[in-house]
């Protein structure tokens, strides 16, 4: 079956630095993609929807300037969260809608972000 | 935004009994899904049922839809250790197209524990 893959896999970063998050459809083309974020113990809050060649679209209440979004190919979708502070340690994971689609989805591996 | 409500929030059983979690859900929808995540992993989807339809198989699980109770649940037949994981039931909205392309609103999930 498609797999999306995610990298890195877990990231330990200091206040104030910018960190990338990469999601890839392995052996499938993902013209959309979904950012989620989730802390311990709790659901999956949607952070956006990134399209490829477009700009991503963005929840309420997420900061767009603070989570930037490319989406520059066909299977990769790029999560940079910039300026990073501890409260934005948490688990991101990405997500891309599988056939028959739209709503069914393959979903990555997540990652860890801890920032100290 | 959080739609989904699931009972119970966690759930502990022994090998070889049945396990039962619902989910809740305020708007109308197209399809509801459920998914499992292991431990600090990605989500697994499992099986997803239209609005159309009250009740789908898939191995030791089952799924019931009531639309006009909005809500669902997930039977595990004979459960295993195995099957201990966290489950979320997430919902796809009416319109697929435009801004709702692809979007799922997860549930609070059920924690699921199955002893040896």
């Amino acid at each position: 079956g498609a797999v999306v893959s995610q990298h890195p896999s877990w990231v330990i970063c200091k206040s104030g630095t910018s960190v990338k998050i990469e999601c890839r459809s392995l052996d499938f083309q993902a013209t959309t993609m979904f950012w989620y974020r989730q802390f311990p113990k709790q659901s999956l809050m949607l952070m956006a929807t990134s399209n490829e060649g477009s700009k991503a679209t963005y929840e309420q209440g997420v900061e767009k300037d603070k989570f930037l979004i490319n989406h520059a190919s066909l299977t990769l979708s790029t999560l940079t969260v910039t300026s990073a502070h501890p409260e934005d340690s948490s688990f991101y994971i990405c997500s891309a809608p599988r056939a028959p689609g739209p709503y069914e989805q393959y979903f990555g591996p997540g990652t860890r972000l801890t920032v100290t | 935004s959080q739609q989904g409500e699931e009972d119970p929030q966690a759930l502990s059983i022994q090998e070889g009994e049945n396990a039962t979690m619902n989910c809740s859900y305020k708007t109308s929808i197209n399809n509801l899904q459920w998914y499992r995540q292991n431990s600090g992993r990605g989500l697994v989807h499992l099986i997803l049922i239209r609005s159309n339809e009250r009740e789908k198989h898939s191995g030791r699980l089952r799924v019931t839809l009531d639309t006009s109770k909005k809500s669902s649940s997930l039977l595990i037949t004979a459960s295993r250790a195995a099957d201990t994981a966290s489950y979320f039931c997430a919902t796809g909205p009416l319109n697929a197209g435009g801004t709702s392309y692809g979007k799922l609103t997860f549930g609070q999930g059920t924690i699921l524990t199955v002893h040896p």
